[in-house]
């Protein structure tokens, strides 16, 4: 599974649009991405996941270039509530071994000030 | 949306004892499930994988005798911390798998105290 690397953490102010990127340098042609929240003493919730250019919710976008090297992970006008850790994860594909198992990484612990 | 429901959500035991844990798909079948544990500021390691009908595949350096991990049906794994210690307190948390491609989707955790 392709290891992922993101910022330990990142401040940003209500209102505010946040964007987290994470390099995966070595994601597999079957490999998608996906992102995590999670708060304390609670399991992560899942966000957005993607195969490449641009995924949109209600929650977030997520922007995978070309080369799928790395991904943004784009939450508009966050508010106190979105302070939060972000997981982004690298999953394997059908057919794979390790089809649904995540490995996490450190995480990105977002604060978002008032 | 699909619902992973864990339970109990906090459990207190004597050094010695064994604690169960269980974790339930609610409105899907899961035919894997996963167990995580996750210590104070730190990330979540995988433990093991837990295959319906099968025995669990553990990650390197868990220990499965310690672990005891049973996925008698779709919708229910069973996590057993057998003969707790203090150094085993901790977040425990599930996960479930639907169809391929689906997101994982987690319970909400228990912690688990060890005195």
């Amino acid at each position: 599974l392709a290891k992922t690397t993101q910022p330990i953490s990142m401040d940003s102010y209500e209102g505010q649009e946040v964007n987290i990127t994470c390099s995966h340098n070595n994601i597999a042609t079957n490999d998608y991405i996906t992102w995590y929240q999670q708060f304390p003493s609670q399991g992560p919730r899942f966000i957005i996941q993607g195969y490449k250019t641009k995924v949109t919710n209600e929650v977030a976008s997520l922007f995978i270039p070309a080369d799928r090297k790395s991904s943004t992970l784009s939450l508009p006008r966050v508010s106190l509530s979105d302070t939060a850790v972000y997981y982004c994860l690298v999953v394997a594909g059908a057919g794979s071994s390790n089809t649904g198992k995540l490995i996490f990484g450190q995480g990105t612990t977002l604060q978002v000030k008032p | 949306g699909a619902v992973v429901s864990q339970h109990p959500s906090w459990v207190i035991c004597k050094s010695g004892t064994s604690v169960k844990i269980e974790c339930r798909s609610l409105d899907f079948q899961a035919t894997t499930m996963f167990w995580y544990r996750q210590f104070p500021k730190q990330s979540l390691m995988l433990m093991a994988t837990s295959n319906e009908g099968s025995k669990a595949t553990y990650e390197q350096g868990v220990e499965k005798d310690k672990f005891l991990i049973n996925h008698a049906s779709l919708t229910l794994s069973t996590l057993t911390v057998t003969s707790a210690h203090p150094e085993d307190s901790s977040f425990y948390i599930c996960s479930a798998e639907g169809s391929n491609n689906s997101p994982l989707h987690f319970g909400n955790g228990t912690r688990l105290t060890v005195t």
